[in-house]
């Protein structure tokens, strides 16, 4: 079955960078976008960017463009996003999520079915 | 940028009765390849969101048949044919082919 799992929960000073895991199991880690989403406390959804696994692409929401960065390691089924220059209202859940169709081709689609279970990162002086 | 709208934002149902809700996009979902990329998400409390319907329709597996989802273009739907407890949270209606991609959700609460 497809697991994601993401590393534990971060607290970070305003200015410093944060990286978070997302380990894939259950399927080819290869085959599939993966997605990162974040939640601010008592907020709603909102979508960074992807990677594709394969080449290592990536596409990232305007909003984070400069700060976010998403790579991914083949050799341990494990996509990273690490955020920089940190923030307060960067203080959020983090989610990986993978693209639901293998070998995606095309323009940017967002389409993820399986999600992992969350990475809350605090940004606090 | 797109605007989805959800209603209503919230809800209260009394279990084994219906419920339903409107997502409504400022831009056709119809995607040059013949798709729509409409998805529906339920997020538990204290949980990650889990894929209901993908493709406006199409029940995600292991998604109990009470969940059905419809629509064309810009207007579509999620509906419940009899809420259970186990349904509460909040629904994201999001689609796939612009920014930003997802609703600002409905909270189902039970009576």
């Amino acid at each position: 079955q497809v697991q994601l799992v993401q590393s534990g929960a971060e607290v970070k000073k305003p200015g410093a960078s944060v990286k978070v895991s997302c380990k894939a199991s259950g399927y080819t880690f290869t085959g599939y976008y993966m997605h990162w989403v974040r939640q601010a406390p008592g907020q709603g959804l909102e979508w960074m960017g992807r990677i594709n696994p394969n080449s290592g692409g990536t596409n990232y929401a305007q909003k984070f463009q400069g700060r976010v960065t998403m790579t991914r390691d083949t050799s341990i089924s494990t996509a990273y996003m690490e955020l920089s220059r940190l923030r307060s209202d960067d203080t959020a859940v983090y989610y990986c999520a993978r693209d639901d169709t293998p070998f995606r081709t095309g323009g940017v689609i967002i389409a993820p079915d399986y999600w992992g279970q969350g990475t809350l990162v605090t940004v606090s002086s | 940028d797109i605007v989805m709208t959800q209603t209503p934002l919230s809800l209260s149902v009394t279990p084994g009765q219906p419920a339903s809700i409107s997502c409504k996009s400022s831009q056709s979902l119809l995607h040059s390849d013949g798709k729509t990329y409409l998805y529906w998400y339920l997020q538990k409390p204290g949980q990650s969101p889990q894929l209901l319907i993908y493709e406006v329709s199409s029940r995600f597996s292991g998604v109990p048949d009470r969940f059905s989802g419809s629509g064309s273009g810009t207007d579509f739907t999620l509906k419940i044919s009899r809420v259970e407890a186990e349904d509460v949270g909040v629904y994201y209606c999001m689609q796939g082919i612009h920014l930003p991609p997802f609703g600002q959700g409905t909270k189902l609460e039970i009576k």
